[in-house]
Order: structure tokens, then C-alpha cells, then sequence
């Protein structure tokens, strides 16, 4: 069974700095994909990044962006130019590449962001 | 883009009540649909998923008895928590795949007391 973990229950980033959150999976899938949500206090969950296993070029979205170690079955987000809005829950989730399709979720990073 | 409308977004109850959660995909049609319960500072554990038109499939350990889902059209889904007691108390989100590169969408969430 796939599981993912994240190891760091809580995190703080001073503002404009960065701050990088991990993410380990485990798979014996070739073909899957890999996300990062964030869950502010809205309790909304907010898809922040997506990446595809096949593809080896780490995927970015503006300020967010993710290192992605397929060997390693790593897969981090870099937060630059850190902003108090970026405060939340942050969950790295794994989609198999199967029929099935659902969410697997890690336990989540709380990130704060002092100013 | 992609949204699924949940509500209601909070609700109390009595013990022993049943209380209904629905779920629509306003702009796409949802022929999967995802359950999950959080607790608080917890990550999202999936409960069951429902695909339009056939039973619900429930992970291990959750109740199907009391925790009925319905996916009777491509648009709505609904959970309905039957004799409610306080433990059932938590936060449930629902969640959609629409394809595409935008992955899931989620919908806002109910908070659920039951009292």
C-alpha cells in the first residue's frame, strides 16, 4: 500500500524569506501523481502544485515550487518570498496512476509566517 | 474552474438525529465522488468513494450502515450520518475529480456537532 509521510508537524518562516516542506512517499507504482494542498483556516483545501511522475523537470507555480527526487521518492515544496497569507495546513498528497484514483494524504506541515 | 459546492457548511444536531450532507459539482460532472473526515490538526482520511449510479465503496473500518452515501446523478452526491452520536462529531469534505491538469477540487467542508 502507498503511504506518505511528512516529517515535520511544524514549521515558521520569517516574512520574504523561504522555507522548504518535506514530503517522503512510498510506491511500487511506476506512474502516479503527486500534489501539494493548502488548508488555511478556512479549512478549504487549495491545490498549490501537481506533479506528474513521468515528467523529470520539477514543477513551479509562481512563489511554489517542488523538488522532486523520484529515486529518492521525495518530494518537497520551496516556498520563496514567504507572504502572511501563505500561513496554513500544507498536505502532500500521492494519486496512483490506477482505476482507482483517490487521495492519499500525509499528516501535514503547519506553517507559520512571522512578520 | 471546477467547483463543488458543499453544504451545509455547518450543522448541529441531537444524538440519535440524522443529518444529510450534499455535495454538487456546479460546472463538471462528477461521476466520483470522494468522502473524508478530518478531526482537528489531523490530516484527511477518506471514507468512502461513491461513483454515480452504483454503490458506494467505504474504506476499512467505517461504518456503511452509518455513514449512507448517495450518488444518484452526475451533479450530486450526498452522506447522510444516521442516529448521530457525539464521537461522529468532525469536520467531513467531499471531493471531485474533474480530470484535466487541475486534479481534484474540494468542496468547503461541513462541521458537524452533534450534541
Amino acid at each position: 500500500a502507498q503511504t506518505v509521510t511528512q516529517s515535520q508537524p511544524e514549521m515558521s518562516v520569517q516574512e520574504a524569506e523561504t522555507v522548504t516542506l518535506s514530503c517522503t512517499y512510498d510506491t511500487s507504482e511506476s506512474d502516479y501523481y503527486l500534489f501539494w494542498y493548502k488548508q488555511p483556516p478556512s479549512r478549504q483545501m487549495i491545490l498549490v502544485i501537481r506533479q506528474e511522475a513521468y515528467k523529470q523537470q520539477n514543477a513551479t507555480e509562481n512563489r511554489f515550487s517542488v523538488n522532486f527526487q523520484k529515486a529518492a521518492k521525495s518530494f518537497s515544496l520551496k516556498i520563496s518570498d514567504s507572504q502572511l497569507g501563505d500561513a496554513a495546513m500544507y498536505f502532500c498528497a500521492y494519486e496512483g496512476g490506477g482505476a482507482t484514483n483517490k487521495l492519499i494524504f500525509g499528516t501535514g506541515t503547519l506553517l507559520a509566517v512571522q512578520p | 474552474g471546477a467547483v463543488v459546492s458543499q453544504h451545509p457548511s455547518r450543522v448541529i444536531c441531537k444524538s440519535g438525529t440524522s443529518v444529510k450532507i450534499e455535495c454538487r459539482s456546479l460546472d463538471f460532472q462528477a461521476t466520483t465522488m470522494f468522502w473524508y473526515r478530518q478531526f482537528p490538526k489531523q490530516s484527511l482520511m477518506l471514507m468512502a468513494t461513491s461513483n454515480e449510479g452504483s454503490k458506494a465503496t467505504y474504506e476499512q473500518g467505517v461504518e456503511k450502515d452509518k455513514f449512507l452515501i448517495n450518488h444518484a446523478s452526475l451533479t450530486l452526491s450526498t452522506l447522510t450520518v444516521t442516529s448521530a452520536h457525539p464521537e461522529d462529531s468532525s469536520f467531513y469534505i467531499c471531493s471531485a475529480p474533474p480530470g484535466g491538469f487541475y486534479g481534484y477540487t474540494f468542496g468547503s467542508g461541513t462541521r458537524l456537532t452533534v450534541v
